[in-house]
């Protein structure tokens, strides 16, 4: 099956700097891409699906100009956190839709970001 | 609004033991329900999904039940060993391509 890698794993910058973070589907071209976040103690939360060769859908509360995301091609899609705060600390998580139409979903390890 | 609620939070149970684990959501409009495994600093690994028109499906010594009217899904692992050791999620899709993730059951199964 598809192998979604996710870089980096763990990730500590200070305020105001920008991450960004990775996901590459080894296995598979995916024209979709999900990203999620789950904050402490709670649910993983969609937060945009990346569609490759046009824009990001964003989820409502999510925003745009703050996680920009680009899925330039059809392996690899980037999150950036732009001017980090300490409130963006999070597991950030990123899958791969291989057959939406039967659910089938293959997930990244996701990132640990904490911002000092 | 779906809301998904995972109980209990966490368990420990020794090496051998049967164990249910009860997820529970808000609206039963579902497309279907996936139960995941996630280790710690690795991704999510689905174990079982059901769509809304069945009531169960198995995997091994895993199995899962759906209730949809009740808005209801447990996952019962049999025989439990230290290897299954893990969070698990469960995850309802309603329409389009979003999960609704609950916020999972920490399990620990001792030696």
């Amino acid at each position: 099956g598809a192998v979604v890698s996710q870089h980096p794993s763990r990730v500590i910058c200070k305020s105001g700097t920008s991450v960004k973070i990775e996901c590459r589907s080894l296995d598979f071209q995916a024209t979709t891409m999900f990203w999620y976040r789950q904050f402490p103690k709670q649910s993983l939360m969609l937060m945009a699906t990346s569609n490759e060769g046009s824009k990001a859908t964003y989820e409502q509360g999510v925003e745009k100009d703050k996680f920009l995301i680009n899925h330039a091609s059809l392996t690899l899609s980037t999150l950036t956190v732009t001017s980090a705060h300490p409130e963006d600390s999070s597991f950030y998580i990123c899958s791969v839709g291989m057959d939406l139409a039967k659910n089938i979903q293959y997930f990244g390890a996701g990132t640990r970001l904490s911002v000092l | 609004k779906q809301e998904v609620t995972q109980i209990p939070a966490a368990l420990s149970v020794p090496e051998g033991e049967n164990l249910v684990l009860n997820c529970s959501f808000t609206d039963s409009a579902i497309y279907n329900l996936q139960w995941f495994r996630q280790d710690p600093g690795k991704g999510l690994t689905s174990l079982l999904l059901i769509q809304s028109s069945q009531r169960e499906q198995t995997s091994g010594r895993l199995n899962a039940s759906l209730d949809k009217s009740s808005g209801r899904s447990t996952l019962y692992i049999a025989a439990s060993q230290p290897g299954d050791s893990a969070t698990y999620l469960c995850a309802v899709r309603p329409t389009g391509n979003q999960f609704y993730f609950g916020t999972g059951t920490s399990l620990t199964v001792i030696p």
